[in-house]
């Protein structure tokens, strides 16, 4: 039951696009195609950007996309707004374990 | 308006026990998975424990095993979590979430309630 692996921080300026990585194993990420994503701003819970490895719930806007290959998932959001400034989280399903969370990663828009 | 409404949390020594609810209004709460999801101010999420709409499977995470216990009321629109022998590092705000059942996202999130564990 490890944590997903991510980097700590990113950062890009407005209207540039970046992507986070997030790292499992053959247990979680690589066995499923349940990769979530998740956007908590500061003192607030998280809700859900992405679901699938790739869809988008409504009202997401479509600057944010996501991919899987193997045993890693990424999440890529384009055109940087000041808005997107928050920690993002990747979540796996992993079958009769508990669900695994990526470490979270700490978005800087400049 | 889907609200999801933790309670309980508190200061208590290591070695106590807390029992955290969590109000489900808004959704049809016996449609859901319910999670426990723990986050050390600061830190990441963790999974804690999650149920499935009837209550007959629960699943925990290694940490919590044998202490918490995970169990709703869907005639009250309730979610439990029975936390005993409790540790310094079960120290986090406590977030109830939803999933509908067949998915595997988490729909809804409540606000959290803060466990501190501290002598």
């Amino acid at each position: 039951q490890s944590a997903l692996t991510q980097p700590r921080s990113v950062s890009g300026s407005p209207g540039q696009s970046v992507t986070i990585s997030c790292t499992g194993t053959s247990i979680d990420i690589g066995n499923y195609n349940y990769v979530s994503w998740y956007q908590q701003h500061p003192g607030k819970a998280p809700q859900v950007m992405i679901y699938d490895v790739n869809k988008r719930p409504s009202g997401v806007p479509d600057r944010f996309s996501g991919s899987k290959s193997g045993n890693a998932a990424s999440l890529t959001i384009s055109g940087l707004q000041a808005e997107d400034e928050a920690d993002y989280y990747c979540c796996s399903y992993a079958g009769r374990n508990p669900w695994v969370f990526g470490v979270g990663t700490k978005l800087t828009v400049l | 308006e889907v609200q999801l409404v933790e309670s309980g949390g508190g200061l208590v020594q290591p070695g106590g026990s807390l029992r955290l609810s969590c109000a489900v209004s808004g959704f049809t709460f016996s449609s859901y998975w319910m999670h426990w999801v723990r986050q050390v101010p600061g830190k990441g999420l963790v999974s804690v424990s999650r149920l499935n709409i009837d209550g007959s499977m629960t699943i925990y995470a290694d940490s919590v095993k044998g202490r918490f216990t995970i169990s709703r009321d869907n005639a009250k629109n309730t979610l439990y979590l029975q936390m005993n022998s409790l540790r310094v590092d079960d120290t986090a705000f406590y977030y109830c979430a939803g999933v509908r059942d067949g998915n595997f996202y988490v729909s809804y999130w409540g606000q959290g309630t803060l466990v501190t564990v501290s002598s």
